[in-house]
């Protein structure tokens, strides 16, 4: 059972073109925590934003929390061909729990 | 070492063999947690351990799965027994804080097992 659902399940760009990602969860979180997966660096975290929070910055990430919706979006702008990797939103609850994730294809 | 390492990074087993997959984790981290993911799927969680306790084992699909951490540092993930819908990738993750509320919990590259 996965907290967790993003949306799209998969989105092609073109290099220099924004992403963006959403996320949607089920219940009450403390956090959110955005993770990319691809074959070279395996799963990594990009980005927390606490449920207090409605928006977040990092570098060309910016994530928006809205806790009455239960949902996240995650954009990336300018991408680059190194940014195709698979996207998960995960809540926290002791152990993340993760959604099936966007997988992100940019084409140069 | 730098980040978490796991071995093997992949193994082949035989229905029935029985599988050891080790972590390694971040050097002085609390908290160790293993997880399974399918093809085309997120990473499922299976088991927690806070220094050498096992603290949660919810997600351990059956009593086939057996992990143990006995000095608080490297993770064994068994399994017994095993079946074709086990193969997927196995994952190892540590982090620095015993907190359950945040965690930024650092991912070994994981271990590909396939089933045959």
């Amino acid at each position: 059972s996965q907290q967790g659902e993003e949306d799209p399940q998969a989105l092609s760009i073109q290099e220099g073109e924004n992403a963006t990602m959403n996320c949607s969860y089920k219940t009450s979180i403390n956090n959110l925590q955005w993770y990319r997966q691809n074959s070279g660096r395996g799963l990594v975290h990009l980005i927390l934003i606490r449920s207090n929070e409605r928006e977040k910055h990092s570098g060309r990430l910016r994530v928006t929390l809205d806790t009455s919706k239960k949902s996240s979006s995650l954009l990336i702008t300018a991408s680059r061909a190194a940014d195709t990797a698979s996207y998960f939103c995960a809540t926290p609850g002791g152990k993340l729990i993760f959604g099936q994730g966007t997988e992100l294809s940019v084409k140069p | 070492g730098a980040g978490v390492s796991q071995s093997p990074r992949y193994k082949v087993a035989k229905r029935g063999q029985d599988v050891a997959l080790r972590c390694d984790p971040i050097s002085g981290h609390v908290s160790l947690f293993w997880y399974q993911q399918a093809l085309g799927q997120g990473p499922e969680f299976l088991t927690y351990f806070q220094n050498e306790a096992q603290l949660d084992k919810s997600g351990l699909p059956s009593d086939r799965f057996f992990a143990e951490r006995p000095e608080g540092s490297v993770s064994t993930l068994k399994i017994q027994r095993t079946q074709q819908e086990d193969s997927a990738v196995y994952l190892c993750a540590s982090s620095q804080m015993s907190g359950i509320f945040y965690n930024e919990q650092f991912f070994g590259p994981g271990t590909r097992l396939t089933v045959l």
